[in-house]
């Protein structure tokens, strides 16, 4: 099966500039989730979508960060601004459902300057 | 915030060596899951063991889970230079509908 895509793979912006991740899940899987690692860090979720409904986003800057999923398939996730702070890996994952395995993509390396 | 912890947090070995990770976490669970992290890619789910089960194992891997002390090993046998990988643990919390936390990891660096 294909895996979950994403992309870019790598993103430099200045501080104060806008970006947007983009993330196509599992055919199938109900279940998408947005993970924040930065470097030397385990990944940290920043929103998890149960088909096209919001199940959890309580560690989400919802001042600057923004995320969609319409029609419960591909997501898009938003930085508006960016801070310096927000340099990291932002990794996209899929299950077939709560409490079963996470298939993650290869990430989008994200630079801010 | 981190629920899990991993000890080490570094690990060198020798090819064909056993590697051992543990992991500790603070809260009850559901479920708690491990996952290798290769350098620049994402992270690849390897074992899930339930809150009712003590031991599972795939492969040359060994997963054991302690409720009581809110702790968790991986072991891996016979180990590889294609094992050299980051390794996190991730809990599932009771009730949390999957919602996964990570550990810190541990790098396990397997030499020829």
């Amino acid at each position: 099966e294909a895996g979950v895509a994403q992309s870019p793979r790598y993103k430099i912006i200045e501080k104060r500039q806008s970006v947007a991740f983009w993330c196509n899940p599992i055919s199938g899987h109900a279940t998408l989730y947005w993970y924040q690692q930065i470097l030397g860090q385990g990944p940290k979720l920043l929103i998890q979508f149960q088909n096209n409904g919001v199940v959890d986003d309580s560690q989400l800057p919802k001042d600057r960060f923004s995320a969609e999923r319409l029609k419960g398939v591909d997501s898009t996730l938003k930085i508006q601004p960016a801070k310096l702070e927000d340099s990291a890996v932002y990794l996209c994952a899929s299950s077939v459902s709560p409490n079963s395995p996470l298939h993650f993509g290869n990430g989008t390396r994200l630079t801010v300057t | 915030s981190q629920q899990g912890e991993e000890d080490p947090q570094a690990l060198s070995i020798q090819e064909g060596e056993n590697a051992t990770m543990n992991c500790s976490y603070k809260t009850s669970i559901n479920n708690l899951q491990w996952y290798r992290q290769n350098s620049g890619r994402g992270l690849v789910h390897l074992i899930l063991i339930r809150s009712n089960e003590r031991e599972k194992h795939s492969g040359r891997l060994r997963v054991t889970l302690d409720t009581s002390k809110k702790s968790s090993s991986l072991l891996i046998t016979a180990s590889r230079a294609a094992d050299t990988a980051s390794y996190f643990c991730a809990t599932g919390l009771t009730g949390g509908g999957n919602k996964l936390t990570f550990g810190t990891g541990t790098q396990l660096k397997v030499e020829l």
